[in-house]
């Protein structure tokens, strides 16, 4: 099965400094993954997704994750942070054997004004 | 296109008593997923029902059940209710199942609080 790492379960930036938010899985074999956000209160709504078209993958709201299978690395980044980026970061995993969706344990994101 | 809709948003119950959680997905979506999210756990996959039938069951007990209608709408069901069912369940809606490039859309969640 499945599992994903998120390193740091709570991460601080700056207004405007880089955001870098970590994820690993566990397989070899490239699933498909996902990053969501979650505000207070409210469901998980995607950022962007990796399907093996291209490695680089850009998301809403200035975000970007690169694959590296060499890795088994899904990194999500903005290069300027914004107040409104303070959320809950969850990635999340599925493979191709059509078998369940899995999450990490998210990264709590707090942007210092 | 309306969302993923969760009723009720908010729920108190006792222990020992059971409860019923609905969700509607995104008009035309066959797959509902169903998760729960707590402080200590994170989130966790509950079950995953297509076309009126369970695809998957992650990991809980027999207490939880769900099942899902013709028109895709979907209800969880939690009988005999303990402490630490106290959580936000969450369900997602796609029109393929889960474990596909597919995109899943959240609703809202319903906080179920036991005491």
């Amino acid at each position: 099965a499945q599992s994903v790492t998120q390193l740091g379960s709570h991460v601080s930036v700056s207004e405007g400094a880089l955001v870098l938010l970590r994820c690993n899985y566990s397989s070899s074999v490239p699933p498909y993954l996902f990053w969501y956000v979650q505000y207070p209160n409210q469901g998980l709504q995607l950022l962007l997704k990796y399907t093996s078209a291209a490695t680089l993958v850009k998301g809403i709201n200035g975000f970007e994750a690169e694959f590296k299978k060499s890795e088994t690395s899904f990194h999500l980044t903005k290069p300027s942070a914004h107040m409104s980026d303070a959320a809950e970061y969850f990635c999340a995993v599925t493979d191709f054997t059509g078998n369940q969706f899995y999450f990490g344990t998210g990264t709590s994101l707090t942007v210092i004004p | 296109k309306a969302g993923v809709t969760q009723t009720p948003r908010y729920l108190i119950k006792t222990r020992g008593q059971q409860v019923t959680l609905s969700c509607s997905p995104i008009s035309g979506h066959r797959s509902v997923s169903w998760y729960q999210q707590t402080p200590g756990q994170g989130l966790q996959f509950l079950f995953e029902y297509f076309s009126e039938t369970q695809r998957n069951k992650g990991n809980f007990p027999g207490r939880f059940s769900g099942r899902q209608f013709s028109n895709s709408r979907s209800e969880m069901n939690v009988s005999t209710l303990e402490l630490g069912d106290s959580a936000l369940y969450l369900c997602a809606s796609s029109f393929f199942p889960s474990g596909s490039e597919e995109t899943q859309y959240f609703g809202p969640g319903t906080r179920l609080l036991v005491l």
